[in-house]
């Protein structure tokens, strides 16, 4: 089946310091993949996505690149800020398969200053 | 972005009474709505997934006679909890695509339902 997986939260870092959220999918087709961040009492936002392999998406400084060979999305983040505090879901989505998202667990990230 | 809009944002309501969440796109037509309910720390659970003058169509162990959703238009989806129980206390999403035009899923703001 389809699943998504990231890395457990809650992550604390320092102001500036460099993020990494890992995000492994599997998939029975040819997935689109998404990062969303949701802000407290908040709906999700779309951060950034990626079609096929080897895309690279980017938004406010936060990349991920859409590995195929390792089946991966990783979210990073050279320098992070306090008002990137917030919980972020990885998720696929396949069009021919009704076109669901499906959502990792998400993970919470606090950044202190 | 496009806009979603959900309403209302808070509600609170006594045990036994049914609840209605209101899903708008606000400036293009939702051809596709979901619904979603997303429990404290974990992630969201899609409940079920409508297309505009069609019934729902629900995921599996969701009960399709207690959460009601219609999509009688390209610019409205409700979801009605009906007769409520504490249980059912949790935080429902909608989003809505427009699949004519192959848009991302815009997001709603989410309401925090409470059963007392």
């Amino acid at each position: 089946g389809n699943s998504v997986t990231q890395m457990e939260g809650p992550v604390t870092l320092s102001e500036e310091a460099f993020l990494t959220i890992n995000c492994t999918y599997t998939a029975t087709g040819y997935p689109s993949l998404f990062w969303y961040v949701q802000y407290p009492g908040e709906g999700l936002q779309l951060l950034l996505k990626a079609t096929k392999a080897d895309d690279k998406g980017s938004n406010k400084g936060f990349e991920a690149t859409y590995r195929k060979e390792t089946t991966s999305f990783h979210l990073e983040k050279g320098s992070v800020q306090v008002s990137d505090s917030a919980v972020y879901f990885c998720a696929l989505k396949i069009y021919n398969q009704g076109g669901k998202l499906i959502f990792g667990q998400g993970t919470e990230l606090s950044v202190k200053p | 972005g496009a806009v979603v809009s959900q309403h209302p944002s808070r509600v609170i309501c006594k045990s036994g009474t049914s609840v209605k969440i209101e899903c708008r796109s606000l400036d293009f037509q939702a051809t596709t709505m979901f619904w979603y309910r997303q429990f404290p720390k974990k992630s969201l659970m899609l409940m079920a997934t409508s297309n505009e003058g069609s019934k729902a169509t629900y995921e599996q162990g969701v009960e399709k006679d207690k959460f009601l959703i219609n999509h009688a238009s390209l610019t409205l989806s409700t979801l009605t909890v009906t007769s409520a129980h504490p249980e059912d206390s949790s935080f429902y999403i909608c989003s809505a695509e427009d699949r004519t035009m192959n848009t991302e899923a815009f997001f709603g703001q989410g309401t925090r339902l409470t059963v007392v």
